[in-house]
C-alpha cells in the first residue's frame, strides 16, 4: 500500500518570496503524483500531476513539481508567492491499476500562509 | 475539467438525525465517489459509486451509515445517518474525467451537535 508524507503542516512565508512544500512517498511500484490546493470554503482542485516523462512538472498558477525517484519525494515550489495563494496544500499518490480505476492517497495537507 | 456542485454547502445537525448531500456535475462520468475530511486531517474515501450498481465502501465504512444512491450518470447522493458529533466534518463529492484526472466539488461542511 501507499502513503503519504507532508512534512510540514503549516508554512508561513513572506509575499513574493520563494516557498517549498515538501511531499514523500511510499510505495513499492511505479507511482502517479498530485498536488491539490484548496482554498478557504473551497473544494479540491488540481494544481499538477506527475505521470511519466520529464521530472519537472509545471502547473497552475505559477507552481512547479519535481519528481525525485531516488529520495521518494515530489516536493512543490514557487519562486514569488502572492497572498493568493494562501492555502492548504496536498499531495496524492496513486497506483495506478487501469482507466478510471485507482486509489488515491492523500497526505495531511500543508497550509501556507503569504504574509504582506 | 468538469463542474460540480453540492446540495448543501453546509448544515447544522442534531445528534442523531439523517442529511442526505446531493452532488451533480455537469458531464456524465461513470465512477463517482465521496471523501470526508475531518477538521485537520487529509481526505479519506468512504465510497465509489457506479451508476446502476451497489456502492463500494472502503474499510471503515458501512452502507447503513452512508447510504449512497447513483441513480444516473451525472448524479449521487450520500446519506450521512443517525449522526453523532464526531460526523463533523466536510464531505466531499468527486468524479473521474479521463486517466488520472479527479475532480472534486466545493463540499458540504457538516457540523452536528
Amino acid at each position: 500500500a501507499q502513503s503519504v508524507t507532508q512534512l510540514d503542516s503549516q508554512v508561513p512565508v513572506f509575499e513574493e518570496a520563494p516557498v517549498e512544500l515538501r511531499c514523500n512517498y511510499s510505495s513499492s511500484v511505479s507511482v502517479y503524483l498530485f498536488w491539490y490546493v484548496q482554498y478557504p470554503n473551497q473544494g479540491l482542485q488540481l494544481l499538477l500531476k506527475y505521470l511519466s516523462g520529464s521530472t519537472l512538472v509545471k502547473g497552475i498558477n505559477g507552481f512547479e513539481a519535481e519528481f525525485n525517484k531516488s529520495q521518494t519525494s515530489f516536493h512543490l515550489r514557487k519562486p514569488s508567492v502572492h497572498i493568493s495563494d494562501t492555502a492548504e496544500y496536498f499531495c496524492a499518490v496513486t497506483v495506478g491499476s487501469g482507466a478510471g480505476s485507482y486509489q488515491l492517497t492523500f497526505g495531511k495537507g500543508t497550509k501556507l500562509s503569504v504574509i504582506p | 475539467s468538469a463542474v460540480i456542485s453540492q446540495k448543501p454547502s453546509r448544515d447544522i445537525c442534531q445528534r442523531g438525525t439523517s442529511l442526505t448531500i446531493q452532488c451533480q456535475v455537469d458531464s456524465q462520468v461513470t465512477m463517482m465517489f465521496w471523501y470526508r475530511q475531518q477538521p485537520g486531517q487529509s481526505l479519506t474515501l468512504i465510497a465509489t459509486a457506479n451508476q446502476g450498481s451497489e456502492a463500494t465502501y472502503e474499510s471503515g465504512f458501512v452502507i447503513d451509515k452512508f447510504p449512497i444512491s447513483r441513480p444516473n450518470l451525472t448524479f449521487s447522493t450520500l446519506t450521512v445517518s443517525n449522526m453523532s458529533p464526531e460526523d463533523s466534518s466536510i464531505y466531499l463529492c468527486s468524479v473521474d474525467l479521463g486517466t488520472t484526472s479527479r475532480y472534486f466539488g466545493p463540499g458540504t461542511r457538516l457540523t452536528v451537535t
